[in-house]
């Protein structure tokens, strides 16, 4: 079975443009959740998605929003970008999310922002 | 507030040694306690995870971690170290609410040979 895949690999965006990430689950898990992890903040929750629905959000701001597709596919977006969202974007697959679930994490995306 | 710490940012054993990496929770409840490894360029790995049950926790790779109430803590250890095990070592603690989960920021692992 394909693991978690994620386009691109690496960005280099400059401020204040805005950039599209792109996560494919593994074949039939629904859930998918988007991290970011720095170094001075560490691994971060962004969001989740389950069938298409936002189910849980993290602590941060309107500039990043995300979308789940029927089939399980999910893209998040960062609007204005600012050096601060330079970072790795990881995101994980999972059955349905349970907190039992075991999560499967893509290799992420580098995002550079100059 | 919920939160995890692991206390060190870096570890440097020699191959062949033996590994205890720490990981100290704050939760109202039992939690979801899980290790994960994070090699260069990649994604995380689950390495194990407890939910319930036996306190002693086998997982992938020869590691293993045990669950103590008493002391908040569920430390991953290995009992002898491949230069392959070299990664960063993250603990994470659900669910948290909105925030799913919470990780902790990570210890650094070097093997020497």
């Amino acid at each position: 079975k394909a693991g978690v895949t994620q386009t691109p690999r690496y960005l280099i965006k400059t401020r204040g443009q805005q950039v599209t990430l792109s996560c494919s689950p593994i074949s039939g898990h629904r859930s998918v959740s988007w991290y970011q992890q720095t170094p001075g903040q560490g691994l971060q929750f962004l969001f989740e998605y389950f069938s298409e629905t936002q189910r849980n959000k993290g602590n941060f701001p309107g500039r990043f929003s995300g979308r789940q597709f029927s089939n399980s596919r999910s893209e998040m977006n960062v609007s204005t970008l600012e050096l601060g969202d330079s970072a790795l974007y990881l995101c994980a697959s999972s059955i349905s999310g349970g907190a039992a679930d075991t999560q499967y994490f893509g290799p992420g995306t580098r995002l550079t922002v100059l | 507030a919920q939160s995890v710490t692991q206390p060190d940012i870096h570890i440097t054993v020699s191959e062949g040694a033996s590994l205890e990496l720490r990981c100290n929770y704050s939760y109202g409840a039992t939690p979801y306690l899980f290790w994960y490894v994070q090699s260069p360029g990649q994604g995380l790995q689950l390495l194990l995870k407890y939910f319930s049950g036996d306190t002693l926790v086998q997982g992938i790779k020869g590691f293993e971690a045990e669950f103590k109430r008493s002391q908040s803590s569920f430390n991953l250890r290995k009992p002898s170290v491949h230069w392959s095990d070299a990664a960063e070592y993250f603990c994470a603690v659900g669910p948290s609410g909105t925030y799913k989960y919470i990780f902790g920021t990570g210890t650094r692992l070097k093997v020497l040979a």
